[in-house]
């Protein structure tokens, strides 16, 4: 267990509704990066949140955009969704500087219908 | 782009042999390896990071690295059947990338007792 949670473990939405996911990083993990994981395929990085600002995006559209708090934990939204947005979404907490290694939270599986 | 390559597998091998799993990339600047787990339906789990030439063990695995090759491996020594698993390579970046993982696609491992 590496301490990181993830809400919800499921999800089912309909193409153009939107979701919301949420994190709780790792005691004493202050950056936050959330991934995304097709089937069959690496996860592929969405953005970083590091003090309450995004660190650093990944190829994703604007639709997707974050959040995260002065507690650390972050969420993930999507907006307009679309078929090719399920997936399973990682997040993973690390601690800014050394080795920054980063520990996978279990993740959400959407499926957009 | 950066790239990880792995073999996508699947590699076979028998109860209590050597497991041999290989990864490239292409950011010649990279300083941080690690090699992941996954069991299916499930999240990444770290088995190992790597930063300095040579190898590293770890019980019954090592990770190999050669920065001037671009080569990174990691060798399963008496391999189980619970080590059937997904592996991931994962690159950190270095310069504008340095926040982020970059995955390969996976090896799929399939020990057989």
């Amino acid at each position: 267990e590496t301490g990181v949670t993830q809400s919800p473990t499921h999800l089912i939405k309909t193409r153009g509704q939107q979701v919301t996911l949420r994190c709780s990083s790792q005691s004493g993990h202050n950056t936050v990066s959330w991934y995304q994981q097709a089937l069959g395929q690496g996860p592929q990085f969405i953005f970083q949140y590091y003090r309450e600002e995004e660190n650093g995006r990944g190829n994703f559209p604007p639709r997707f955009s974050g959040l995260q708090f002065p507690n650390y934990s972050s969420e993930l939204n999507v907006n307009a969704l679309e078929l090719d947005d399920s997936a399973l979404y990682l997040c993973a907490s690390s601690f800014q500087g050394a080795s920054e290694t980063q520990y996978f939270g279990p993740g959400t599986r959407l499926l957009v219908l | 782009q950066k790239e990880v390559e792995q073999n996508s597998g699947p590699l076979s091998v028998p109860e209590g042999a050597i497991a041999s799993l290989n990864c490239t990339y292409s950011d010649r600047g990279s300083q941080s390896f690690f090699w992941y787990r996954q069991y299916s339906g499930k999240s990444p789990e770290l088995i190992m990071s790597i930063y300095s030439n040579g190898d590293k063990e770890d019980g019954r695995f090592t990770a190999q690295l050669n920065k001037a090759s671009q080569y990174v491996s990691l060798l399963i020594r008496d391999s189980q059947p619970s080590d059937s698993a997904t592996y991931l390579c994962a690159v950190k970046g270095s310069g504008a990338g340095s926040y982020q993982l970059t995955f390969g696609k996976g090896t799929k491992l399939s020990v057989i007792p």
